[in-house]
């Protein structure tokens, strides 16, 4: 059973710094990586998605992906009190199956 | 704008009553997904559809039946809600391998 696994958290940073979160997966055919935000009350949003190794950004966040060693990350340039919310990992279904596997998620809080 | 539409936002119910989530998306998606999301636990799956009248068990269906009549509209149902049954319960649809897009959620209070 494929497994993703996000540390919980909570994750404290200053207004202004780099919020970076992290995500380990156990199916090494797993291709495609997708970042979702959740606010408290609120239902997730996609917000990132990566299917190569290396970087992907887009404004302020910035995606990272190393296959080899099975890791997704999610770097939050200048981060605003705003990104506070709760950031789920995912890896879509794979071998004939469409049902995703979601981390836990990782509240993060960006204090001013 | 795609939308994923849940019901109701907030409900209560007795211990025992039969329980109807209702939801519909208007994307033509060929799959549907029932989450219930509890402090500490994520998401965690209860039923998936990927097709009309086409459902397959996830992680935790036990209490839980669906009903997938028409493309668009996918129903939760609690044959005898209880109390181990208050969650927060997202409904989401899928095109392929593509990403999900949520419903707002149902708040169910079973008292």
């Amino acid at each position: 059973q494929k497994e993703v696994e996000q540390n919980s958290g909570p994750l404290s940073v200053p207004e202004g710094a780099i919020a970076s979160l992290n995500c380990t997966y156990s199916d090494r055919g797993s291709q495609s990586f997708f970042w979702y935000r959740q606010y408290s009350g609120k239902s997730p949003e996609l917000i990132m998605f990566i299917y190569s190794n290396g970087d992907k950004e887009d404004g302020r966040f910035t995606a990272q992906l190393n296959k080899a060693s099975q890791y997704v990350s999610l770097l939050i340039r200048d981060s605003q009190p705003s990104d506070s919310a709760t950031y789920l990992c995912a890896v879509p279904g794979s071998g004939g199956s469409y049902i995703p596997t979601f981390g836990r998620g990782t509240s993060l809080i960006v204090h001013p | 704008d795609v939308k994923v539409t849940q019901s109701s936002r907030y409900l209560v119910k007795r211990t025992g009553e039969k329980v109807f989530l209702e939801c519909v998306q208007d994307m033509d998606h060929e799959n549907m997904f029932w989450y219930r999301q509890d402090p500490g636990l994520g998401l965690r799956l209860i039923y998936f559809s990927y097709d009309v009248k086409m459902k397959e068990k996830g992680d935790i269906p036990e209490g839980y039946s669906v009903s997938r009549e028409k493309k668009e509209r996918f129903s939760l149902i609690l044959e005898s809600a209880s109390t181990n049954q208050t969650s927060m319960y997202l409904c989401a649809s899928s095109f392929g391998l593509e990403k999900l897009f949520f419903g707002s959620g149902t708040q169910l209070s079973v008292l």
